[in-house]
Formats: C-alpha cells, sequence, structure tokens
C-alpha cells in the first residue's frame, strides 16, 4: 500500500548512543516533516524538508539532524542519544502546489533511551 | 509564532450525547486539519477545511472553520463508544515553499457506555 514508511518502529538506546531513523514515501510527494509526540504536549515539529535538496529547523530541532537523501527519502539521526529524547517520532509528508493535497504520517518510531 | 489551542484536553461522555470540541489558533491560517489517534497508534486523518465558513461532515463527526474567529470546532453527535481516541487539530501557514503544521495539544475523548 502507498504511503509512509518508517524504520525501526521500535527501539532502546544507551545515553551517548547514536542511530538514525528513517522514513519513505512512495506518494511523490514533495514536503517531509519529523515530529516527535510526548504524552500531553501533542506533536511538535523537529525538522522538515519542503522540497528535495532542502532542509529547515522547526520547533524543537536541538540534538538531531536530518538528511533529504532524494525524494523519497528523509532521515533523523540522534548523534547522542539523552533520555530527554525518549519519545514516539512520526515521519509525515504532504504535496503542496497550488491547492492542498494533506498530510500523511508513517506508523511512528517509539523511542527509549 | 502560531500557537494552537484545543478545549477540553480530557472529555467523558456518555453514549448518545452531542459534545464540542474547540481549536483556536493565532494567526492567520492556509489551512485547518483534523486528525484522530488511536492509543499506540498513528494519525488518521478526518477533515481538511480549507476557507472560512466550510463545513464537513463524516458520520457523528461535523467539523467547521471560522477563519475570522480563528476557530475550528469538532462536534460529535450522540457518541458512540468507536469514537474514543485522542483528537488533534492542526494549522498549517504556508511560508515561501512547503508548510509546517502546528498541532494542538490534543483532546482525549472517552466515550462511555
Amino acid at each position: 500500500n502507498a504511503g509512509v514508511t518508517q524504520t525501526p518502529k521500535f527501539q532502546v538506546l544507551k545515553t551517548g548512543q547514536s542511530m538514525t531513523l528513517q522514513c519513505a514515501q512512495d506518494m511523490n510527494h514533495n514536503s517531509m516533516y519529523w515530529y516527535r509526540q510526548d504524552p500531553g504536549m501533542g506533536l511538535r515539529l523537529i525538522y522538515y524538508s519542503a522540497s528535495e535538496g532542502t532542509t529547515d529547523k522547526g520547533e524543537v530541532p536541538n540534538g538531531y539532524n536530518v538528511s533529504r537523501l532524494n525524494k523519497r527519502e528523509f532521515s533523523l539521526r540522534l548523534e547522542s542519544a539523552a533520555p530527554s529524547q525518549t519519545s514516539v517520532y512520526f515521519c509525515a509528508s504532504a504535496l503542496w502546489g497550488e491547492w492542498n493535497y494533506g498530510y500523511t504520517f508513517g506508523s511512528g518510531t517509539r523511542l527509549t533511551v | 509564532e502560531l500557537k494552537v489551542e484545543q478545549n477540553p484536553l480530557f472529555l467523558s461522555m456518555q453514549e448518545g450525547k452531542n459534545y464540542t470540541i474547540y481549536c483556536n489558533y493565532s494567526t492567520t491560517s492556509d489551512r485547518l486539519y483534523w486528525y484522530r489517534q488511536d492509543p499506540g497508534k498513528s494519525l488518521e486523518s478526518l477533515f481538511v477545511l480549507l476557507s472560512n465558513g466550510a463545513v464537513k461532515q463524516e458520520g457523528r463527526l461535523m467539523a467547521s472553520l471560522d477563519t475570522k474567529a480563528r476557530l475550528s470546532t469538532l462536534h460529535i453527535t450522540a457518541a458512540v463508544h468507536d469514537l474514543s481516541a485522542t483528537y488533534f487539530c492542526a494549522v498549517a501557514k504556508r511560508p515561501t515553499s512547503g508548510s509546517r503544521l502546528t498541532f494542538g495539544e490534543g483532546t482525549q475523548l472517552t466515550v462511555n457506555p
């Protein structure tokens, strides 16, 4: 089925370890996003990529880096994991043009540090 | 900075009753979205509201948008247990390219038999 695929679904890290969360979409969307969800705080934007070749910071970028590898793939890297990064991470994609086409979310990655 | 506020944050209601969830946002917006999230799951798109006065209905849920008041409502009619979930509103404001969704804190709805 078409959509947004995130890997892994679950991950446990020790403080200071690094890891990369992978996200791929097959809907030919131009924009991709990484959010984190913490209890009682809704979803907060970490980084986004409006189009291939561009990335920008969101609300909570500290401790993260991203790479827009190509139009399909957008990865999120934690260089040195901290307990404050324990969260559920969602990748999303959207097609922005003259009209809105909506956002599609992946199934999420549950990360424990 | 765009802020999105939902109320109530917690809602416990009986089956068969009606209720409304409110979503206020702080600046002009291009789009307003409503999502549903079941525990441990991803976000499911419910409605996309594109213009002032927009009203959309799906089953027992109806969403409306008043851009002048910067207010959207999600009205629940004759609630049933299957509607128990967390509901998020989110607002998109488009910069020069792409756009970012800013979420409210979410409303945790419990429908009791």
